[in-house]
């Protein structure tokens, strides 16, 4: 187990509705990234939060957004969904950003 | 059938044979290097990694080879067991300072007992 949690770990949405996942990172750790997961594919950065700032972006659309907190939990959440969204979204957190990332089993978002 | 995105390199090894996982990186630039295993319904699970100054690193069973002339990257497993069997991908920091990573497609492995 790498010590980082999420939830929930599975989630049914209608299209242009809202979702938040979230995820916790492991103790100590300050720097948490967010991917999405296409069936079949390898993650795709989606951003990286570090002390509570955006410390990088992959190639979403800004409806794709982020929080880090104090504790540096982190919460990922989308607007207006669309089918193509369904994916299974990882949170890894690491200590400090250039390190090893470690991942949660992440949240698995299906969108009708 | 099978869905758009499911063709995803295959390599099968009987159980106590020795695995190689490639994987072509894309940018020269890339300073670090990671492989994850990625079991079915888990999230990656870090298995070694290697920065670009170093060309081989070795590992508890697992050593990893680095060419950066071609852009190659592999993943050795010595005495491959049943529990091996999963999804491994190669991950690449481009350095950017994000330390985003960039994923491969994936190699799934499976060991026949």
């Amino acid at each position: 187990e790498t010590g980082v949690t999420q939830s929930p770990t599975h989630l049914i949405k209608t299209r242009g509705q809202q979702v938040t996942l979230r995820c916790s990172s492991q103790s100590g750790h300050n720097t948490v990234s967010w991917y999405q997961q296409a069936l079949g594919q390898g993650p795709q950065f989606i951003f990286q939060y570090y002390r509570e700032e955006e410390n990088g972006r992959g190639n979403f659309p800004p409806r794709f957004s982020g929080l880090q907190f104090p504790n540096y939990s982190s919460e990922l959440n989308v607007n207006a969904l669309e089918l193509d969204d369904s994916a299974l979204y990882l949170c890894a957190s690491s200590l400090e950003h250039g390190n090893i990332q470690y991942f949660g089993a992440g949240t698995r978002l299906s969108v009708l | 059938g099978e869905s758009v995105g499911l063709h995803l390199p295959t390599l099968s090894v009987q159980e106590g044979d020795n695995s190689i996982i490639n994987c072509a990186y894309s940018n020269s630039a890339s300073d670090y290097f990671i492989w994850y295993k990625q079991e079915s319904g888990k999230g990656p699970q870090f298995i070694i990694d290697i920065r670009s100054n170093m060309d081989k690193r070795q590992g508890q069973r697992v050593t990893v080879l680095l060419n950066k002339t071609v852009k190659h990257l592999s993943l050795q497993i010595a005495a491959t067991q049943p529990g091996d069997s999963a999804v491994y991908f190669c991950a690449e920091n481009i350095g950017t300072g994000a330390n985003n990573l960039f994923f491969g497609t994936g190699t799934r492995l499976t060991v026949i007992p």
